[in-house]
C-alpha cells in the first residue's frame, strides 16, 4: 500500500525557514517524480515543486522560486522542501504527492499526503 | 502561466441528479487535464487523468471529456458521498495550474 507521510510543519516567523519531509513507502520511490502543492487556508491548490525521480531535475514556481528548494533521498525513500524566506503567503497544508507514471514530473498525482500545515506569522 | 476557469463555482442537486462541471483553459492544452476530487480535511484524490481515463477504483458514475481548451467533467448519478469539491488541472505546461474549484453540495 502506498503510503505518503509528511511533517516538518509548524508555526515560523516571517523571514524564518522550515524543512518539510514525506517518507514514502509502498512503491519504488526511486521510480517516480514527486511533487508539493500546498493549500491556503480557505483557498485552491497550487502547485509548489516537482523533482524527477533521480533528482537530478527540478522545477519550481514562480512563487517560490528561489527561496524553496525541492530535494529527495532516494536511499531514504523521503522527499524534502527547503523553505526560507518565508512570508505571511506561504502559509498553508503542504501536500506531497506521487507522479502517476513517470520517473519525469509530468503532472499527474496519484497519490497524496495527508498534508502539514504551514503557518508564517510573527 | 495557463489559467484554468471553473465553472460554476458552486453547485447544489439532488441525489440521482446529474452533475455537469466545466474547465476552460487561457490556450490549447490537448488532453493533458485531470479532474480531483477534495473532501473537507483530506488531501484531493485523482479521479480522471488525461481528460476522460477513469483511475483504477474510481466509480463508473464519474467521467471526463474535451480537449483543447474545453472539458467537462461529470457525475452520472449524484451520490452523498459525492459532496467535495472538485478541480481541474493542466499538466500540459510549467506551472502546473488547477482551477479555482466547484463545491458540490446536496439540495
Amino acid at each position: 500500500e502506498v503510503q505518503l507521510l509528511e511533517s516538518g510543519g509548524g508555526l515560523v516567523q516571517p523571514g524564518g525557514s522550515l524543512r518539510l519531509s514525506c517518507a514514502a513507502s509502498g512503491f519504488t520511490f526511486s521510480s517516480y517524480a514527486m511533487s508539493w502543492v500546498r493549500q491556503a487556508p480557505g483557498k485552491g491548490l497550487e502547485w509548489v515543486s516537482a523533482i524527477s525521480g533521480s533528482g537530478g531535475s527540478t522545477y519550481y514556481a514562480d512563487s517560490v522560486k528561489g527561496r524553496f528548494t525541492i530535494s529527495r533521498d532516494n536511499s531514504k525513500n523521503t522527499l524534502y522542501l527547503q523553505m526560507n524566506s518565508l512570508r505571511a503567503e506561504d502559509t498553508a497544508v503542504y501536500y506531497c504527492a506521487k507522479e502517476l507514471r513517470s520517473i519525469a514530473a509530468a503532472g499527474t498525482w496519484d497519490y497524496w499526503g495527508q498534508g502539514t500545515l504551514v503557518t508564517v506569522s510573527s | 502561466d495557463i489559467q484554468m476557469t471553473q465553472s460554476p463555482s458552486s453547485l447544489s442537486a439532488s441525489v440521482g441528479d446529474r452533475v455537469t462541471i466545466t474547465c476552460q483553459a487561457s490556450q490549447d492544452i490537448s488532453n493533458y487535464l485531470n479532474w480531483y476530487q477534495q473532501k473537507p480535511g483530506k488531501a484531493p484524490k485523482l479521479l480522471i487523468y488525461d481528460a476522460s481515463n477513469l483511475e483504477t477504483g474510481v466509480p463508473s458514475r464519474f467521467s471526463g471529456s474535451g480537449s483543447g481548451t474545453d472539458f467537462t467533467f461529470t457525475i452520472s448519478s449524484l451520490q452523498p458521498e459525492d459532496i467535495a469539491t472538485y478541480y481541474c488541472q493542466q499538466y500540459d505546461n510549467l506551472p502546473r495550474t488547477f482551477g479555482q474549484g466547484t463545491k458540490v453540495e446536496i439540495k
